[in-house]
């Protein structure tokens, strides 16, 4: 049980490129999420994912798009990037669990830096 | 206001003192409470989950939730050094599937 995998783990990207960030999860969770971590800041979610097909934003979406054509994958891309991107992404999947508590489970993190 | 407030430290203990880590909010529907605990260059793991007010102990940790006052808590009893970590409190009301997470404390445990 691999639990939740991301690709790649560090990443330079030059402005204006684009790339896909990749998630997979074996636990059969049904609940997906995005979020990028910036120092001193916490996690902030970018996009999340009730099951597959559907999709919505979180509180930072802008610069960012999503697809969940499977309950395992849930891939992040990045279109035009810009140095604001610059951030380590946290992908994490969750189950209803004991009492609805919905904890999350996350993967190892992806390291990206435009400039 | 930020919903969440975390003191960002660094809070830096001898070994085996007691550490006292806490977040407030603002929301008052926030009814699902955890704690993660992040090391360096890794992902975020859950320690403890809450639900609503009250206590929950495991092992050398202690949740508690106060939600009269809008404060939850993270007690470290016997600290170690392996306990030096990031530790993030994230909450959420009933009815989403969204937590909403402090920005995390960082803690040193001295040997």
């Amino acid at each position: 049980n691999a639990g939740v995998t991301q690709t790649p783990k560090f990443r330079i990207l030059k402005i204006g490129q684009s790339m896909t960030l990749q998630c997979t999860q074996d636990m059969n969770h049904n609940y997906m999420y995005w979020y990028r971590q910036d120092p001193g800041m916490g996690l902030k979610l970018i996009y999340y994912s009730v099951g597959a097909g559907i999709t919505d934003k979180g509180e930072v979406p802008n610069g960012y798009n999503v697809s969940r054509s499977t309950t395992e994958d849930f891939p992040l891309r990045l279109e035009l990037a810009a140095p604001s991107q610059t951030s380590v992404y946290f992908c994490a999947s969750s189950y209803p669990g004991k009492g609805g508590s919905y904890e999350q489970y996350f993967g190892p993190g992806t390291r990206l830096t435009v400039t | 206001q930020k919903e969440v407030e975390q003191d960002p430290g660094p809070l830096s203990v001898p070994e085996g003192a007691i550490v006292s880590l806490n977040c407030t909010y603002s929301n008052s529907a926030f009814q699902y409470f955890m704690w993660y605990r992040q090391y360096s260059r890794k992902g975020p793991e859950l320690l403890m989950y809450t639900y609503s007010s009250g206590n929950k102990e495991d092992g050398r940790f202690t949740a508690q939730v106060d939600k009269s006052s809008k404060y939850i808590s993270l007690f470290i009893r016997d600290s170690q050094p392996s306990d030096s970590a990031t530790y993030l409190c994230a909450m959420r009301p009933s009815g989403t599937y969204k937590y909403i997470f402090g920005t995390g404390t960082r803690l040193k445990v001295l040997a």
